[in-house]
């Protein structure tokens, strides 16, 4: 069974550029979520999917970001326009309603 | 709010050496409490939890116990190895897990020298 998969894997960007994250979950998990660790820094929460609908989306820092779930499958996190501190590995997780929280490898994002 | 906070790394021990990383965590209610490792060029993967006091994971010669009289869930290995090399994070979840979001420590980056 194919695991949480994320791409890129890393992605250098200008400043004032756009980027695309994508996320494929694992088939029929509807729990989706995306986390965030900036450089040497704890890994924080960006927001959750429950299939197309954004359940929580707290920890979105700002209207840069901007995350759909069309049809409750694949997800994706715009950042545009990209700042330095935008920096940092973005991590996509799937889950069934109380069961294991599985992540992904990471996309690795530098603005320079 | 929840909270996280780890022992700060790097951390470098010999094969064989005994392991501790330190725990301790801020939270409302009754969480649940996970290690997570991440090794190089992977994802995260969980690698033990716990979901009520004084319970005991454990996965690879790990272990952590819940304890809430000192809000601890220190991590601990009798004797590691040069493939337990990797990033260990420290997190908690609300009492819905699956449904609540995690809350993370900041990682604690071990090096074992062979």
């Amino acid at each position: 069974e194919a695991g949480v998969t994320q791409f890129p894997s890393h992605s250098v960007i200008e400043k004032g550029q756009t980027v695309t994250l994508r996320c494929d979950p694992i088939s029929g998990h509807d729990n989706l979520y995306w986390y965030r660790r900036v450089m040497g820094k704890e890994i924080k929460f960006l927001l959750h999917f429950v299939k197309e609908s954004k359940q929580d989306e707290s920890g979105m820092p700002n209207n840069r970001f901007l995350a759909e779930r069309t049809g409750g499958t694949y997800s994706t996190l715009k950042v545009q326009p990209a700042e330095l501190e935008d920096s940092g590995v973005y991590f996509c997780a799937s889950t069934l309603a109380g069961n294991t929280i599985y992540f992904g490898e990471g996309s690795w994002l530098t603005v320079v | 709010g929840n909270s996280v906070t780890q022992m700060e790394g790097p951390v470098t021990l010999s094969e064989e050496a005994f392991l501790t990383i330190n725990c301790t965590y801020t939270a409302t209610g009754y969480p649940s409490l996970f290690w997570y490792v991440q090794y190089p060029g992977e994802g995260l993967q969980l690698l033990l939890k716990a979901t009520k006091a004084d319970d005991k994971g454990s996965n690879k010669g790990f272990e952590a116990t819940y304890r809430k009289e000192t809000t601890s869930f220190h991590l601990e290995k009798g004797s590691v190895q040069v493939s337990d090399s990797a990033v260990y994070f420290c997190a908690l979840s609300g009492a819905n897990f699956g449904n609540e979001k995690l809350t993370f420590g900041t990682g604690t980056r071990l090096t074992i020298i062979p």
